[in-house]
């Protein structure tokens, strides 16, 4: 089936600096790709969808100058979470569709964050 | 607007017995409906889905009937099995392709 990768798994930085997590389709490519953010004991939140080649469209609330998403290629889409606080300590998943316009979305393992 | 809830967990079962993870659903239109699941250390994985009223997934012995009437989508599984401890989250789909997702049930299946 298609696989979804996210590097690195776990990250800790200090506040102010920056992280980046790539999200990459191993083997189909994919037009959209979708970035979500889990708090403990909660649900998956949309951050942003992330079609190639265009700007990132930013759910309500989140700060698109904060949270960076670049879409280059058909198979890979990076989140920037630019000056990182302790409060954007969570658990980050992208997931990925088909070129061909299948509906399901295929999810990477997630990122953890931590920052000090 | 759109939401998805699901029942709260963990779910702690013997092995074989029947499983029932309830979930309904707010939304406006006619969404699709989805579960997937995650195991330890591993992405979410589409598990079923659902696309009209009245249809029915299923896989790996899972199965969920999309029922507009009452806005549910329960998930059941008929004799669960070690292997099937997880969490598994209800989602919906009603604009585009962006999910919606319930907060998930963690499944713990004891031998």
């Amino acid at each position: 089936g298609a696989v979804v990768s996210q590097h690195p798994s776990w990250v800790i930085c200090k506040s102010g600096t920056s992280v980046k997590i790539e999200c990459r389709s191993l083997d189909f490519q994919a037009t959209t790709m979708f970035w979500y953010r889990q708090f403990p004991k909660q649900s998956l939140m949309l951050m942003a969808t992330s079609n190639e080649g265009s700007k990132a469209t930013y759910e309500q609330g989140v700060e698109k100058d904060k949270f960076l998403i670049n879409h280059a290629s058909l198979t890979l889409s990076t989140l920037t979470v630019t000056s990182a606080h302790p409060e954007d300590s969570s658990f980050y998943i992208c997931s990925a569709r088909y070129a061909g316009g299948e509906e399901t979305q295929y999810f990477g393992p997630g990122t953890r964050l931590l920052v000090l | 607007g759109n939401s998805v809830t699901q029942m709260e967990g963990p779910v702690t079962l013997s092995e074989e017995a029947f499983l029932t993870i309830n979930c309904t659903y707010t939304a406006t239109g006619y969404p699709s409906l989805f579960w997937y699941v995650q195991y330890p250390g591993e992405g979410l994985q589409l598990l079923l889905k659902a696309t009209k009223a009245d249809d029915k997934g299923s896989n790996k012995g899972f199965e969920a009937t999309y029922r507009k009437e009452t806005t549910s989508f329960h998930l059941e599984k008929g004799s669960v099995q070690v292997s099937d401890s997880a969490v598994y989250f209800c989602a919906l789909s009603a604009t585009g392709y962006a999910l919606n997702f319930g907060k998930g049930t963690s499944l713990l299946v004891t031998p």
